[in-house]
């Protein structure tokens, strides 16, 4: 599986739009892109998915440029609510064993 | 509907003991998965389980295993119980073995290893 890299944490106003970035160099022709939120003390929740271009859903959208050697997740006016940590996973759609880095702490302020 | 639930939410046990966690999948999911979250990591994986057969198994020892039963609940077992063990203990179904990146998480089994 391919290994990713993102920032260990990001600070954020409310209303403001956020962007993580995620860098997988070393992404397969046939993996695809996930991304995933935790709250503390709760399991993760699958947020979105994408294989290349643009993937939008209620939540958030997903960037992935032609080169698919790295992607962004755009959270758009985020509230305190979206202080989360985020993680992105890169791996072939049905593998079913999930490879979680460490992720991204969002934290939003007022 | 029902999300995944486990019991129990939290357990406090000795070094060398033996525990036992649980899961129920979501209605109609077939396939469970067990994770180990220790504070501060993502979650890593343990084992998978899909109509009653382990289809993956994570780098955890041998004193980590797990079943599922008939109606698709799961049971994880962690023997000689060791400090490192203290973890949040995560279960997940999923719809189908494959076809989808997406697995529904429950709340998980806070383990205390004194």
């Amino acid at each position: 599986l391919a290994k990713t890299t993102q920032p260990i944490s990001m600070d954020s106003y409310e209303g403001q739009e956020v962007n993580i970035t995620c860098s997988h160099n070393n992404i397969a022709t046939n993996d695809y892109i996930t991304w995933y939120q935790q709250f503390p003390s709760q399991g993760p929740r699958f947020i979105i998915q994408g294989y290349k271009t643009k993937v939008t859903n209620e939540v958030a959208s997903l960037f992935i440029p032609a080169d698919r050697k790295s992607s962004t997740l755009s959270l758009p006016r985020v509230s305190l609510s979206d202080t989360a940590v985020y993680y992105c996973l890169v791996g072939v759609e049905g593998y079913s064993t999930l490879t979680f880095g460490k992720g991204t702490m969002l934290l939003v302020s007022p | 509907d029902a999300g995944v639930t486990q019991s129990p939410t939290h357990l406090i046990k000795t070094r060398g003991q033996h525990v036992t966690l649980r899961c129920s999948p979501i209605s109609g999911h077939k396939s469970v998965s067990w994770y180990q979250q220790v504070l501060g990591q993502g979650p890593q994986f343990i084992f998978q389980y899909y109509e009653k057969e382990e289809r993956g198994r994570g780098n955890f020892p041998d004193r980590f295993s797990a079943r599922q039963f008939p109606n698709y609940s799961s049971e994880l077992n962690v023997n000689a119980l060791l400090l490192g063990d203290s973890a949040l203990y995560l279960c997940a179904s999923s719809f189908i073995n494959s076809g989808s990146y997406e697995q529904y998480f429950g709340p998980g089994t806070r383990l205390t290893v004194t």
